[in-house]
């Protein structure tokens, strides 16, 4: 069974810092690997999605990897902002089955 | 882009009613469909695996019988929780990935239904 970590769990930065968020995975047989964000109360919002051929993605401010042979990916965010504050989840897709990591509660400090 | 809608968005019922929960992909056709729950300040929970056609597939723990799911179309899932008990309060949430097209495979995920129960 794929099982999904997110490190850290909290992270709390001000105003302009570059972060990195890590996401871990067990089993590399996968579709795709996507991050989303969810702001308190709300669904999800897709941010990047990576085919599991895929290396990286990049949106904006926004770049994902994926390292499918050590089971890894990571969110970078460049020059975040209070509003990159919510939590972050990664997500793992694999054939009818799709895990979330616990996610990361990230804070942007004006 | 693709679209998933869930109705309601809110629901409060009373302790031993059963609730329905409505999936739809508005744009475009899902032959598989996921539904998740959410408790407060954790991640989702994979609940079942909903297949248009075919009965579903639950994760361990999960009980069919309380949460019943139907496919009945390429565009519709729906979850219904049967003898609501306030355990079952939470968010649930579904997804569903194209079947077809360039967002094959990706996830849209619905808005998210919260479930209160008294």
């Amino acid at each position: 069974k794929q099982e999904v970590t997110q490190i850290p769990a909290a992270l709390s930065v001000p105003e302009g810092e570059n972060l990195v968020l890590n996401c871990s995975f067990t089993d590399s047989a996968i579709y795709n690997l996507q991050w989303f964000r969810q702001d308190p109360g709300k669904g999800l919002t897709s941010l990047l999605l990576i085919q599991s051929s895929q290396r990286e993605q990049t949106s904006g401010r926004l770049n994902a990897s994926l390292d499918k042979s050590s089971g890894r990916s990571t969110l970078y965010i460049a020059a975040s902002q209070p509003g990159d504050s919510a939590t972050y989840l990664c997500a793992v897709r694999a054939y009818n089955d799709m895990r979330f990591g616990a996610g990361t509660r990230l804070t942007v400090k004006p | 882009g693709a679209v998933v809608s869930q109705h309601p968005s809110r629901v409060i019922c009373k302790s031993g009613t059963s609730v329905k929960i409505e999936c739809r992909s508005l744009d475009f056709q899902a032959t598989t469909m996921f539904w998740y729950r959410q408790f407060p300040k954790k991640s989702l929970m994979l609940m079942a695996t909903s297949n248009e056609g075919s009965k579903a597939t639950y994760e361990q723990g999960v009980e069919k019988d309380k949460f019943l799911i139907n496919h009945a179309s390429l565009t519709l899932s729906t979850l219904t929780v049967t003898s609501a008990h306030p355990e079952d309060s939470s968010f649930y949430i579904c997804s569903a990935p194209p079947a077809t097209g360039p967002s094959y495979n990706e996830q849209f995920f619905g808005p998210g239904t919260r479930l209160t129960v008294l």
